[in-house]
């Protein structure tokens, strides 16, 4: 079945930028009509949706987010990735990949400190 | 933006107790609307899709009911094991939000 695994590095410091990778199994990232998404969450918060990516290429991004945040998809791994530019210590989170709805991968805490 | 207004915040009930969430759209998302389960630690869980459809292998005391801005999460008859977090997420219009979450405790 469809297995979702987050990578990157769990400390950033301010005013970086965030990297991260979600490794797809068990199922290509080329097949059509499904998006790649980046969702997080705050410790002890809520979820809030990051932006996905169509197999076509085509992204979309949470207008809060926007002027920071590029997903891209690499096919000849099977991966897609997000990257998350002049970070601060509000973007501290557990950030999950998803293909919508129902597969997640585990998530991976990212925590923003010098 | 389209903003999910999710009520309540924190619910407590007793086992055996019929439980109800509701969710509010700021606008029409027809059905576009999907119900999570989140426990400590753990990645959410999809439990209902397009607003009323039971995920394949989600017990059938779950349910959820509703269209256009209003929506309905029901358990029918809480279980020890249905003590988590529920979110609502409508992703409609090429965007996705998701409610503010209710926290569900066993009294």
């Amino acid at each position: 079945q469809l297995q979702l695994q987050e990578s990157g590095s769990g400390l950033v410091k301010p005013s970086q930028t965030l990297s991260l990778t979600c490794a797809v199994s068990g199922g290509s990232i080329s097949s059509g009509g499904y998006s790649w998404s980046w969702i997080r969450q705050p410790p002890g918060k809520g979820l809030e949706w990051i932006g996905y990516i169509y197999h076509s290429g085509s992204t979309y991004y949470n207008p809060s987010l926007k002027s920071r945040v590029t997903i891209s998809v690499d096919r000849s791994k099977n991966q897609f990735s997000l990257k998350l530019s002049s970070v601060t210590a509000a973007d501290t989170a557990v950030y999950y990949c998803a293909r919508p709805p129902g597969h997640w991968g585990q998530g991976t805490l990212v925590t923003v400190s010098s | 933006d389209i903003q999910m207004t999710q009520s309540p915040s924190s619910l407590s009930a007793s086992v055996g107790d019929r439980v109800t969430i509701t969710c509010q759209a700021s606008q029409d998302i027809s059905n576009y609307l999907n119900w999570y389960q989140q426990k400590p630690g753990k990645a959410p869980k999809l439990l209902i899709y397009d607003a009323s459809n039971l995920e394949t292998g989600v017990p059938s005391r779950f349910s959820g009911s509703g269209s256009g801005t209003d929506f309905t999460f029901t358990i029918s008859s809480l279980q020890p094991e249905d003590i988590a977090t529920y979110y609502c997420q409508q992703y409609d219009n090429l965007q996705v939000t998701f409610g503010q979450g209710t926290r569900l405790e066993i009294k």
